[in-house]
């Protein structure tokens, strides 16, 4: 069984740019959340995909977008790059769709925005 | 508003003492409860989770946690900790009809030799 995996572990941009984040689910998985997590903070969570549709959104503004394909696998896009996107960037992937089915975390991408 | 407390950001203690990580939520509808653990540099790992049943749940590596639902508590507890325990710990909850996990603050837990 794979985990959940995701591309690349490390990445800096400049304000303004604009980046794509990847999460392969793992096997069976069909929902896949995005969350960042700021340095000494929880993470929050930002948009879950299930079925290729978007099913909730934090509060994130409308330059964090997503998707999920068929294969169930999902990008973050954030365009506009700010300072404080600066963080570690989660995708947890689960099967079903109900928060009640536990979510796996991949080791995460960490963004640093100058 | 729906919300997750962990009473303490730093819990240091020595190598074989017992530890409590404390957890608390808010919410007025049913809640699932989860403790994830993340060492340095890493993702996050499930420690354990509630999600009905014995309101006792255990982990392989030791730790267990208590649902408490009047006292709306999530603690976990180890009786004797090891230096591969050192990690940061976070609380989650999710709430009926809610499609994300709320995550704590996090507990920073230091073992000593």
């Amino acid at each position: 069984e794979t985990g959940v995996t995701q591309s690349p572990t490390h990445l800096i941009k400049t304000r303004g740019q604009q980046v794509t984040l990847r999460c392969s689910s793992q096997s069976g998985h069909n929902t896949v959340s995005w969350y960042q997590q700021a340095l000494g903070q929880g993470p929050q969570f930002i948009f879950q995909y299930y079925r290729e549709e978007e099913n909730g959104r934090g509060n994130f503004p409308p330059r964090f977008s997503g998707l999920q394909f068929p294969n169930y696998s999902s990008e973050l896009n954030v365009n506009a790059l700010e300072l404080d996107d600066s963080a570690l960037y989660l995708c947890a992937s689960s099967l079903a769709g109900s928060l009640k089915e536990t979510q796996y975390f991949g080791p995460g991408t960490r963004l640093l925005v100058l | 508003a729906q919300s997750v407390t962990q009473l303490d950001s730093q819990v240091p203690v020595f190598e074989e003492a017992p530890v409590e990580l404390r957890c608390n939520y808010s919410s007025s509808v049913s809640v699932y409860l989860f403790w994830y653990v993340q060492y340095p540099n890493q993702g996050l790992q499930l420690l354990l989770k509630y999600l009905s049943g014995s309101t006792l749940v255990e982990s392989i590596n030791g730790f267990e946690a208590e649902f408490n639902k009047s006292q709306t508590s999530f603690h976990l507890r180890k009786p004797s900790v090891h230096i591969s325990d050192t990690a940061e710990y976070f609380c989650a909850v999710t709430f009926q009809g809610a499609q994300k996990l709320v995550f704590g603050q996090g507990t920073r837990l230091t073992i000593n030799p």
